[in-house]
């Protein structure tokens, strides 16, 4: 099944540490997304790609980092520079950068957390 | 002021009802409009664009008033299965996607 696999579930991060959340998509998508969810907030956008190579910030990038290596590969790495981490992350691939009625897919996310 | 805005509810409603949520957006250039369904923790799931014109899909219902910068949504003989946070999308500048904080629906037996 074609899709978006983000992983792990459940990540703890302690203090001064980086974690890296992974996200892979089968969809051969061009674009892809990271979005942070805090309660009783909107989705924010941190990162995104259009292309292998190639990726810019989002409203959120502060203290968070990416690569796109291969074009089903979009992983964030959550640095000791981000104050407060704690979130759920979703990682999201569209055909190609938004476009009139372009669908967003996203992976089931990641619940980061700090001990 | 919020790029987008939503009632955040909860909206609680009994099985059968029919129920609509606004969403209100600030960009008068935004082009693209969706609303996306998100159950507790769970990624969102789209459930319709919005077309210019209004769209219908089986009980859920979409407008778009340009004029007065809001979409709307209307769901018809609810289910207890709908139940879910409700989040409004509109497109922004670099064709980003700006997320509503959602409308919580509960639809109670």
């Amino acid at each position: 099944d074609g899709g978006i696999t983000q992983s792990p579930k459940y990540l703890f991060r302690k203090e001064g540490q980086n974690v890296t959340l992974s996200c892979e998509q089968n969809l051969n998508h061009d674009a892809m997304y990271w979005y942070r969810q805090d309660p009783g907030q909107g989705l924010r956008l941190i990162y995104y790609s259009q292309i292998v190579n190639d990726f810019q910030k989002g409203d959120i990038a502060e203290g968070y980092s990416v690569s796109r290596e291969k074009k089903e590969s979009f992983p964030l790495t959550v640095t000791s520079a981000q104050k407060n981490p704690t979130a759920f992350y979703l990682c999201a691939s569209s055909d190609r950068m938004i476009a009139t009625n372009e669908k967003l897919f996203f992976g089931s996310g990641t619940q980061l957390s700090v001990l | 002021r919020k790029e987008v805005e939503q009632d955040p509810g909860p909206f609680n409603v009994p099985e059968g009802a029919t129920v609509a949520f606004n969403c209100t957006y600030s960009n008068s250039a935004s082009q693209s409009f969706f609303w996306y369904r998100q159950d507790c923790r769970k990624e969102p799931k789209l459930l319709m664009s919005v077309y210019s014109s209004g769209n219908e899909d089986g009980r859920f219902t979409a407008q778009l008033n340009r004029a007065s910068q809001y979409i709307s949504l209307l769901i018809r003989d609810s289910k207890l299965s709908d139940s879910a946070t409700y989040l409004c999308v509109v497109s922004s500048y670099g064709n980003k996607l700006v997320f509503g904080a959602g409308t919580i629906l509960r639809v109670k037996s």
